[in-house]
């Protein structure tokens, strides 16, 4: 099952402007995590924000969490064609902090 | 450079046969994974292991088995593949130490016909 769904599924934005991505979980978490993955590439880190966590930066990333509503949202600043990936938050529970992932936002940056 | 590396990166398996994947990670991380990725979809955790000779069953562990012999080492056995099972494979490692996210490989993509 995925734990946590991704809107939109996919996001079409020139380049410059913000790119927001929501994300919506189902159960309780130790903490939640954005990934980017390029096309037929594997998995990169972006940012962890911790369940007692409300806010967290990291360059043009901005992570919220709203542990009450089990949602958590990425955006990205001034997107460039580079930010062209898929983007997945993933939660962090259990004994070995096992991730469940969402389905993905495919975003698009056009030049 | 430090990482996750995996073997082989594509595959090509007749209905049947058997497999293993290999993953090794060079950062002395306790907490290795392996997930599925199936077209449009996020992944799927298959099995996992907290540290040498350790193991558990994720999510999807049906048709795999899996062993941590050495602590750098998580290896992915498919005993009879099956056409279900075609899909990319990732393997992952983490530490317990502190929150951090996943470090990935870059994925073995496994075709079964």
């Amino acid at each position: 099952s995925q734990q946590g769904e991704e809107d939109p599924q996919a996001l079409s934005i020139q380049e410059g402007e913000n790119a927001t991505m929501n994300c919506s979980y189902k159960t309780s978490i130790n903490n939640l995590q954005w990934y980017r993955q390029n096309s037929g590439r594997g998995l990169v880190h972006l940012i962890l924000i911790r369940s007692n966590e409300r806010e967290k930066h990291s360059g043009r990333l901005r992570v919220t969490l709203d542990t009450s509503k089990k949602s958590s949202s990425l955006l990205i600043t001034a997107s460039r064609a580079a930010d062209t990936a898929s983007y997945f938050c993933a939660t962090a529970s259990g004994s070995a902090r096992q991730l469940t992932f969402g389905s993905g936002t495919q975003l698009t940056v056009l030049p | 450079n430090a990482g996750v590396t995996q073997t082989p990166k594509f595959r090509v398996l007749k209905t049947g046969q058997s497999m293993t994947l290999l993953c090794a990670q060079d950062m002395n991380h306790e907490y290795m994974y392996w997930y599925r990725q199936d077209p449009g979809m996020g992944l799927r955790l298959i099995h996992y292991s907290v540290g040498e000779g350790t193991t558990a069953k994720g999510e999807v562990p049906d048709g795999y088995n899996v062993s941590r012999l050495k602590k750098q080492n998580f290896l992915l056995g498919l005993e009879s593949a099956a056409p279900s099972q075609t899909s990319v494979y990732f393997c992952a490692s983490n530490t317990p130490r502190g929150n951090y996210g996943y470090t990935f490989g870059s994925g073995t993509r496994l075709t079964v016909v």
